[in-house]
């Protein structure tokens, strides 16, 4: 069974950094695109980041250089390094494996991580 | 970077059909055929209900359909019931000189009357 469980979320300051991880199970991170996407409360769903089976790596407008996504193969975890965090970076984030059944849809997703900034 | 354009809510009474637009650009929507809609219910994460524009996964009710026509995508929800009444996502793969990733649509609440 696929099963991604997020953590890391919590209250940060802004301008200060945080780490979240995406456990995987069920099938292996590195062998498939993996994405991160928030919702800030009470809005709509934004796309942050991508890293494809091959390394590449996109990122949203809103993050690119402030976020960096990656993962650790041995323990088939994905992460998301924020950086330079700002108040509008408040928001759930969820890690989604992107393909599976097709190319490009999101097709599994956890159940999401607070993420609060704010002083 | 623009998300797509969802009407913001829809409504319709059990038993009926509704429709939900998704407007992008030939960057996205009109470019490829990785169309995907995403239906969320309050508190929860999102659930993949259509991808590649029109194909359904496995568990999900043939009351959902999609389509796509030139840069516009649609949804149809066909004999509404009342646990359909929830968000709804579209998203598309995007490429363009300066962007690869994805894009989401604005969102649209479906409200079951």
């Amino acid at each position: 069974e696929v099963q991604l469980v997020e953590s890391g979320g919590g209250l940060i300051q802004p301008g200060g950094s945080l780490r979240l991880s995406c456990a995987a199970s069920g099938f292996t991170v590195s062998s498939n695109y993996m994405s991160w996407v928030r919702q800030a409360p009470g809005k709509g769903l934004e796309w942050v980041s991508v890293i494809y089976s091959g390394g590449s790596t996109y990122y949203a407008d809103s993050v690119k250089g402030r976020f960096t996504i990656s993962r650790d193969n041995s323990k088939n975890t994905l992460y998301l390094q924020m950086n330079s965090l700002r108040a509008e970076d408040t928001a759930v984030y969820y890690c989604a494996r992107v393909g599976g059944i097709a190319a490009h849809p999101f097709d599994y997703w956890g159940q999401g991580t607070l993420v609060t900034v704010s002083s | 970077q623009s998300a797509l354009t969802q009407p913001a809510s829809v409504s319709g009474s059990p038993g009926q059909s509704i429709t939900i637009s998704c407007t992008g650009t030939s960057s996205d929507v009109g470019g490829y055929n990785y169309v995907s809609w995403y239906q969320q219910h309050p508190g929860k994460a999102p659930k993949l209900m259509i991808y590649d524009v029109s194909n359904r996964p496995s568990g999900v009710s043939n009351r959902f359909s999609g389509s796509k026509s030139g840069n516009t995508a649609s949804l149809t929800i066909s004999g509404l019931q009342a646990e359909d009444e929830a968000d709804y996502y579209c998203s598309s793969y995007t490429s363009s000189s300066t962007l690869e990733g994805y894009v989401f649509g604005t969102g649209t609440k479906v409200t079951v009357l």
